[in-house]
């Protein structure tokens, strides 16, 4: 078990430019799911996997997000045209399909956008 | 509406005293209830979960939670903090029909005089 990786660790950015962030999980995880955190708030859920599948996308989301998990592995979440209020700390966390284990959490991408 | 409220923004408690963090949640049936811990710069660190049973569940580090239905209340405790506790803790409900997502509380920091 080598942990819930995520690179990068920090991200600095101009306001339109596209940014990538990945993420591999446990390997025997099936379930992986991406939060923002912006200061002083919980995380705030993004959108979840099961395995290759997008089951879910939060409405918050704009048409500039986009997720992927090729081959239900890694996985990578993009943003296109960075605004000022994309910074924030992206993390990502991975699940075995029985909510009873709960999640293991990554460390995070830090985002700012200048 | 499924809702998570964590009452106290920050609370600050001398090493060596008892403490007790809160949280209430709103569903329509019992969720799995889950608290994690931040360190600062950090990804989330599972405490300790309640699925069914005993109502008094133990975690890592010496904290235990209690579950009570009829408060709708899952508040987090531990008899001795060390000034390595300082910290934000989350607390977070998760439905499993709705994927296991975790919907986190805004959180409540923890500092800890000497």
């Amino acid at each position: 078990d080598t942990g819930v990786s995520q690179d990068p660790r920090h991200k600095i950015t101009k306001r339109g430019q596209n940014v990538t962030f990945r993420c591999d999980p446990i390997s025997e995880h099936n379930r992986l799911y991406w939060y923002r955190q912006t200061l002083g708030q919980g995380p705030e859920f993004l959108t979840y996997f099961q395995n290759e599948a997008q089951l879910e996308k939060s409405r918050l989301l704009s048409d500039r997000f986009s997720a992927e998990r090729p081959k239900g592995s890694f996985s990578t979440l993009e943003i296109q045209r960075t605004e000022q209020g994309d910074s924030a700390m992206y993390l990502c966390a991975s699940s075995r399909n029985e909510v009873y284990y709960g999640y293991t959490f990554g460390s995070g991408t830090r985002l700012t956008v200048v | 509406a499924q809702s998570v409220t964590q009452p106290d923004i920050h609370i600050t408690v001398s090493e060596g005293a008892s403490l007790e963090l809160r949280c209430n949640y709103s569903y329509g049936a019992t969720p799995y209830l889950f608290w994690y811990v931040q360190s600062p710069g950090q990804g989330l660190q599972l405490l300790l979960k309640y699925f069914s049973g005993d109502t008094l569940v133990q975690g890592i580090k010496g904290f235990e939670a209690e579950f009570k239905r009829s408060q709708s209340s899952f508040n987090l405790r531990k008899p001795s903090v060390h000034w390595s506790d300082a910290a934000e803790y989350f607390c977070a409900p998760a439905v499993y029909n709705q994927g296991g997502k975790l919907i986190f509380g805004q959180g409540t920091e923890l500092s800890v005089k000497p």
